[in-house]
């Protein structure tokens, strides 16, 4: 049980395109979803959290305009790159959280290979 | 906020012998103390992790260690074997009973050589 699936895994667009990154829980109802941004071999780092049916939280730093987080339904929650230039180049991971494992255990999808010609 | 820091940043050891990864944390309130293992292009997965009440934990060849006094947090893997090799990342939260973000340590590369 908790699987968390990602879509696509991997994905190139031109500068100036949009590109939306699927997260999905599988098997259980992810109350709330993480969304990491992590560059070659270099830690994780937390782009914003989101809850079901509220406003995502973004960490200092992230823009919220350019990184358009949608959690519509406690299976799912989209990352949306907007305008996306080379420097957004990334491997982008969600995690979600919620019915399934422990309480506070997050369950990670296999991550979204981005990159931006 | 919390930081979290983590060494060393890449460790070889021979199969079958010991490794040793350590993290210290900054935010005393922080009560959760999660490990990862990341392989090349995969996602984290959690191999253990440990809860302020408790000291020491272990699974098999895995065992973490917590003093809270000192904020700082270690992760020990004994009689290695080569699928050992990947990144660990340690991580710290505050467990409120709901879900709570993570800070994540900078990493640490284990190659387990035959």
């Amino acid at each position: 049980g908790a699987v968390v699936s990602q879509h696509p895994s991997r994905v190139i667009c031109k500068s100036g395109t949009s590109v939306k990154i699927e997260c999905r829980s599988l098997d259980f109802q992810a109350t709330t979803m993480f969304w990491y941004r992590q560059f070659p071999k270099k830690s994780l780092m937390l782009m914003a959290t989101s809850n079901e049916g509220s406003k995502a939280t973004y960490e200092q730093g992230v823009e919220k305009d350019k990184f358009l987080i949608n959690h519509a339904s406690l299976t799912l929650s989209t990352l949306t790159v907007t305008s996306a230039h080379p420097e957004d180049s990334s491997f982008y991971i969600c995690s979600a959280s919620g019915t399934s494992g422990r309480y506070n255990e997050q369950f990670f999808g296999p991550g979204t290979r981005l990159t931006v010609l | 906020g919390e930081n979290v820091e983590q060494h060393p940043s890449t460790l070889s050891v021979q199969e079958g012998d010991s490794a040793v990864i350590k993290c210290t944390y900054s935010d005393s309130a922080s009560n959760y103390f999660p490990w990862y293992k990341q392989e090349l292009g995969k996602r984290p997965q959690l191999i253990i992790d440990i809860r302020s009440n408790v000291g020491e934990k272990k699974d098999q060849r895995i065992a973490v260690t917590l003093n809270k006094t000192a904020k700082h947090f270690s992760l020990h893997i004994t009689e290695t074997q080569p699928e050992d090799s990947a990144v660990y990342f340690c991580a710290a939260s505050i467990d409120t009973g709901t879900a709570s973000k993570l800070t994540f340590g900078t990493g640490t590369r284990l190659q387990v050589t035959l």
